[in-house]
């Protein structure tokens, strides 16, 4: 069983909407969370972490975090062609050390 | 902040020929450094984990003897292939964590690898 699942995509996304993005994880006893973006052909780009429950915001972007649910999510709102890109959640848990757990993310497409 | 850095950003090689990477943090001190590779639409996989001054610790099914990872100062980690082959093509990328963001990663712009 995977240990972060997120859906592959596409996800499809009007210019102008918000696009949802939604990771679940297994380990219970996880304390950090991350969502990076990777381009095609580049590597992963940190976009935001998160470690309590509840929203946070940074630009455009929110992320969420339900440990009780074993769930976290980003939006993006007001999407743009040039968010076009795979977005990938990761995890540190606590058995982990300082190694992250990646969900195999989630393709979005941002269509003028 | 936290800038990542590597080199070179491609290569080609012969087969049976050895190819070293080096990825340095910029800006911050590097305590962990990660190598992870990445094959064409597929998810990163985590090589190995390399702490200053100490030996990598490496992933199930990643060969220590072929893949060799040196991290010698808080600012450089080397990974060196050894003896590579066409299915050692691939997107290498490292990334680093530090002092005061042990649990964050933030990667390099990847090296990829390619041997003919």
């Amino acid at each position: 069983q995977k240990e972060v699942e997120q859906n592959s995509g596409p996800l499809s996304v009007p210019e102008g909407a918000i696009a949802s993005l939604n990771c679940t994880y297994s380990d219970r006893g996880s304390q950090s969370f991350f969502w990076y973006r990777q381009y095609s052909g580049k590597s992963p780009e940190l976009i935001m972490f998160i470690y309590s429950n509840g929203d946070k915001e940074d630009g455009r972007f929110t992320a969420q975090l339900n440990k009780a649910s074993q769930y976290v999510s980003l939006l993006i709102r007001d999407s743009q062609p040039s968010d076009s890109a795979t977005y990938l959640c990761a995890v540190n848990g606590e058995a982990a050390g300082n190694k992250l757990t990646f969900g195999g993310g989630t393709r979005v497409l941002v269509k003028p | 902040g936290a800038v990542v850095s590597q080199h070179p950003s491609w290569v080609i090689c012969k087969s049976g020929t050895s190819v070293k990477i080096e990825c340095r943090s910029l800006d911050f001190q590097a305590t962990t450094m990660f190598w992870y590779r990445q094959f064409p639409k597929q998810s990163l996989m985590l090589m190995a984990t390399s702490n200053e001054g100490s030996k990598a610790t490496y992933e199930q099914g990643v060969e220590k003897d072929k893949f060799l990872i040196n991290h010698a100062s808080l600012t450089l980690s080397t990974l060196t292939v050894t003896s590579a082959h066409p299915e050692d093509s691939s997107f290498y990328i490292c990334s680093a964590s530090g002092v005061r963001f042990t649990d964050t990663q933030y990667f390099g712009p990847g090296t990829r690898l390619t041997v003919l």
